[in-house]
């Protein structure tokens, strides 16, 4: 079976802290990619980071960073020093065979002044 | 606007009518995606095109739901009989790809909301 888990449906912070997306998955395949997409208000999908899973190599894009941990199935994004604009909506999903993707639930992030 | 886009953006309808959405993906994409996004979920994969084949059918995707992309190029997604449980948003995405087993990013529209009432 493939799955995407995110298990907090909902968070706030304040303006400037650090928050963690979590982002738990499930597949039997050897070769797959993660993903995460962001959803603003306004709705479309914003790719933000792809990792297959061969690369462990955390990464770091400005005040974004993800840690991949194949040990625990784990893809946690990491928003630090966090802005209004950082509120929306983060998807985590995985892709295995061919292009179908798998989205988790998705977190709501609310980002308070 | 190069990306891909879709029409029309907000539908409402009323149970029991027929409703045809339109994907316009990114012109030298070959493949093509729908989903489905409702209230507080992710988005659900429906169906997946590569030109003008159908490739990949999801079970969302009752009889009532047919998908065409007749010349490889837009893609129209048409519901028969709505019911209320078909309300959502529709989302399209398209990407470039030549192999099953690579990722290749896909990109997506700003989605079709739908109201059946």
């Amino acid at each position: 079976a493939q799955k995407v888990t995110q298990a907090q449906t909902e968070i706030s912070v304040v303006e400037k802290e650090d928050v963690t997306l979590d982002c738990v998955y499930e597949t039997r395949d050897t070769t797959y990619y993660l993903f995460w997409y962001k959803q603003p208000p306004s709705g479309e999908l914003v790719f933000l980071i792809r990792r297959n899973s061969f690369d462990e190599q955390n990464e770091i894009s400005g005040r974004y960073s993800w840690n991949f941990q194949k040990s625990t199935s784990s893809f946690n994004f990491t928003i630090t020093a966090s802005q209004v604009v950082d509120s929306a909506v983060y998807f985590c999903a995985l892709k295995t065979s061919y292009d179908k993707v798998i989205f988790g639930p998705g977190t709501s992030l609310s980002v308070i002044p | 606007d190069t990306g891909v886009s879709q029409d029309p953006r907000h539908k409402i309808t009323k149970r029991g009518q027929n409703v045809t959405f339109r994907c316009d993906p990114i012109s030298e994409h070959n493949r093509l995606y729908w989903y489905r996004q409702t209230l507080g979920q992710g988005p659900e994969f429906l169906t997946y095109f590569q030109n003008e084949a159908q490739l990949e059918k999801s079970r969302l995707l009752s009889d009532r739901f047919s998908a065409e992309r007749p010349k490889g190029s837009f893609s129209t997604l048409e519901i028969q009989r709505t019911e209320q449980g078909d309300s959502a948003m529709y989302l399209c995405a398209s990407s470039f790809g030549t192999s099953s087993s690579s990722y290749n990013e896909q990109f997506f529209g700003p989605g079709t909301r739908l109201t059946v009432l």
